[in-house]
């Protein structure tokens, strides 16, 4: 079974601190996907990233980074120099990678980060 | 944009009644999904559609049925809807291959009273 655990229910911060969302997942497939969804408050789910579990590279996009560790089954998200418009509830999500089939996306609790001016 | 339309986007029905909640897609993608998203427990999936006439059952599916008589629309029924099914409800479709990925609808905010 697939299981993904974002242990951070809330975290608050001073906008232009560095935050970092923690993901940590389970599963027996040896290949995978590995997303990140922002849900601001107006209530969409957008697209932030996907990552192929071959791929442990670590990924910039602006003040966005992401470092995968497969070793330790974690995906965690950082954003530096935080603005307001950050303020979202963020989910880390899971899906196997074989492209034939229903492949499920099993999503974490997500965690709700305000940044306060 | 996949071309996602959920309806209604809000709702509000009594206890017993059934619910019956569209998804509309303008791409042609065979795999689609129903979540819902509670507090505490992130998204969960209710029920997918693999084709046409093809679904299966999700993490949280009592209480729920779907149906797919056509690939653009998959629906999404609560037979007699409980206070524990207040929820937003949000559809989705995978993409294939090189653009790997899943894109969510706006989502369905249902409340039984």
């Amino acid at each position: 079974a697939q299981k993904v655990t974002q242990a951070q229910t809330e975290i608050s911060v001073v906008e232009k601190e560095d935050v970092t969302l923690d993901c940590v997942y389970e599963t027996r497939d040896t290949t995978y996907y590995l997303f990140w969804y922002k849900q601001p408050p107006s209530g969409e789910l957008v697209f932030l990233i996907r990552r192929n579990s071959f791929d442990e590279q670590n990924e910039i996009s602006g003040r966005y980074s992401w470092n995968f560790q497969k070793s330790t089954s974690s995906f965690n998200f950082t954003i530096t120099a935080s603005q307001v418009v950050d303020s979202a509830v963020y989910f880390c999500a899971l899906s196997p990678s074989i492209i034939q089939g229903a492949q499920k996306l099993v999503f974490g609790q997500g965690t709700r980060l305000t940044i306060n001016p | 944009d996949a071309g996602i339309t959920q309806s209604p986007r809000h709702k509000v029905t009594e206890t017993g009644t059934p619910v019956t909640l569209r998804c509309h897609q303008t791409e042609n993608h065979r795999y689609m999904y129903w979540y819902r998203q509670d507090p505490g427990h992130g998204l969960r999936l209710i029920h997918y559609s693999y084709g046409v006439k093809d679904t299966d059952k999700g993490e949280v599916s009592d209480g729920y049925s779907v149906s797919r008589s056509k690939t653009e629309d998959f629906l999404l029924t609560l037979e007699s809807a409980t206070s524990s099914q207040t929820s937003v409800y949000f559809c989705a479709i995978r993409r294939q291959i090189l653009s790997y990925g899943y894109t969510f609808g706006s989502g369905t905010r249902l409340t039984v009273v």
